[in-house]
């Protein structure tokens, strides 16, 4: 089946500082990257996703980017916030299975 | 996202206990999923189902069995809890898509923390 590695486990930033997670995928096959936030306490919320039809997708301070042939995708999220302080779960699945495998997660702490 | 809702939110038991845990959904979806969620390990699938006939096992089912009693209902029960199971447990519901194209978001329950003691 599908294993997803994410890295790092742990990211500390300063305000305004960009932060960036990786993930990295095994199946081939797999065509659906969704990236979750999970804030203290809370359920997890799907911020951005991407398809393996294009490379790249942005919406405002946060982008994700996809690289079929090393299969790997990573979040971007520019001049962080102290709000942006949550886990990062990044997922994969054959889009017409939606069995989503999840990464290990990444908490993000943003330094005021 | 109020559209899906777990009961109980917090449950302590004691080893040996039969527990049920119960999900219900008003978005309409035929896809529901039961993920257990443990400190460095992200979440993993327990059980998922994709109609009210169709029930899978996912990566982490042994000790687990699932009841989609309806469209909208989805139950987790441990038949004999364990302390290890102790851990928060997810629902998640996704909609079964358009022709040609698989909407594959899902939307997570506000989760159930168990304590097996």
């Amino acid at each position: 089946g599908e294993n997803v590695e994410q890295h790092p486990s742990t990211l500390s930033v300063q305000e305004g500082d960009s932060a960036v997670i990786k993930c990295t995928y095994s199946d081939s096959a797999s065509n659906y990257f969704p990236w979750y936030k999970q804030e203290l306490g809370k359920r997890p919320q799907l911020i951005i996703d991407i398809r393996s039809n294009v490379g790249e997708k942005k919406d405002q301070r946060i982008a994700v980017t996809l690289n079929k042939t090393a299969k790997h995708f990573s979040l971007h999220i520019t001049e962080t916030q102290p709000e942006d302080s949550a886990v990062y779960f990044c997922a994969a699945s054959m889009t017409s299975g939606s069995r989503l495998t999840f990464g290990e997660g990444t908490q993000l702490t943003v330094n005021p | 996202d109020a559209d899906v809702t777990q009961t109980p939110r917090n449950r302590i038991t004691k080893t040996g206990k039969r527990i049920m845990l119960e999900c219900s959904q008003t978005k309409g979806h035929d896809r529901m999923y039961w993920y257990r969620q443990d400190p460095g390990l992200g979440l993993r699938l327990i059980y998922y189902s994709f109609d009210v006939k169709d029930i899978n096992k996912g990566e982490i089912s042994d000790g687990y069995s699932v009841s989609r009693q309806a469209q909208a209902k989805f139950s987790l029960s441990l038949e004999s809890a364990i302390p290890n199971q102790t851990a928060l447990y997810f629902c998640a519901t996704s909609d079964q898509g358009w022709t040609g194209y698989v909407r594959d978001t899902q939307y997570f329950g506000p989760g159930t923390r168990l304590t097996v003691l």
